[in-house]
């Protein structure tokens, strides 16, 4: 089975650019989630879409956007890049997002291999 | 606020050494989880492990051990007999209760393992 699959691999913007990064799910899981990870630094959180609505959203600017797709697919949208914006953005998926019940195990997210954008 | 701290950045070891790469973190839910994840060259985070706030039973599977303590807030690895293959940057992270999901990681420790 294929894992979380992004796209593109790499890509090189300019200053006040926008930028679409794509993200396809492990078949069957229904929640998305994006990090950015800034070299030298852990993962934050940007997004996390379920059933196509907007579940959680970490503390970025407006400039960023996401949505998610009747196949469970995501897009993340960032408009007029800044250099800061340069990063690995990754797509994680899972079956859902809830935390289960006292004793049970949370869901475990899988990564995929990135996006790393670079903004000139 | 919830918050991890990984306050190693970078470890040395010749192989077959053991190591232990320490998590310290905060919340104030008193449920959560907190998991371990691997990053390679690559880039992917490569999962290791879970454990839920009311299981602080130790875990070992094959190389790799987990040391869970409330009392001390800490999470912490070991990899025993170390390998070349096991250089990467591990990262600790930390989930509340409503959106596991969403986590929050340390800023890695960086595990160079020589030959």
């Amino acid at each position: 089975d294929a894992g979380v699959t992004q796209s593109p691999t790499h890509l090189i913007k300019t200053r006040g650019q926008h930028v679409t990064l794509r993200c396809s799910p492990i078949s069957g899981h229904k929640s998305v989630s994006w990090y950015q990870q800034v070299l030298g630094q852990g993962p934050q959180f940007i997004f996390q879409y379920y059933e196509k609505e907007e579940r959680g959203r970490g503390n970025f600017p407006d400039r960023f956007s996401a949505r998610q797709f009747p196949n469970y697919s995501s897009e993340l949208n960032v408009n007029a890049l800044l250099l800061g914006d340069s990063a690995l953005y990754l797509c994680a998926s899972s079956t859902t997002y809830l935390g289960q019940r006292k004793g049970s195990g949370a869901n475990v997210l899988t990564f995929g291999a990135g996006s790393r954008l670079t903004v000139l | 606020a919830q918050k991890v701290t990984q306050a190693q950045t970078e470890i040395s070891v010749v192989e077959k050494e053991d190591v232990t790469l320490d998590c310290v973190y905060e919340t104030r839910d008193t449920t959560y989880y907190l998991f371990w994840y691997k990053q390679p060259p690559s880039g992917e985070l490569v999962f290791l492990i879970r454990r839920n706030s009311f299981d602080e039973q130790n875990e070992i599977s094959g190389r790799y051990s987990w040391n869970f303590q409330k009392s001390t807030s800490s999470f912490n690895f070991t990899i025993t007999a170390s390998q070349v293959v096991d250089s990467a940057v591990y990262f600790c992270a930390l989930s509340g209760p409503y959106n596991t999901d969403k986590l929050i990681f340390g800023t890695g420790t960086r595990l160079q393992v020589f030959p």
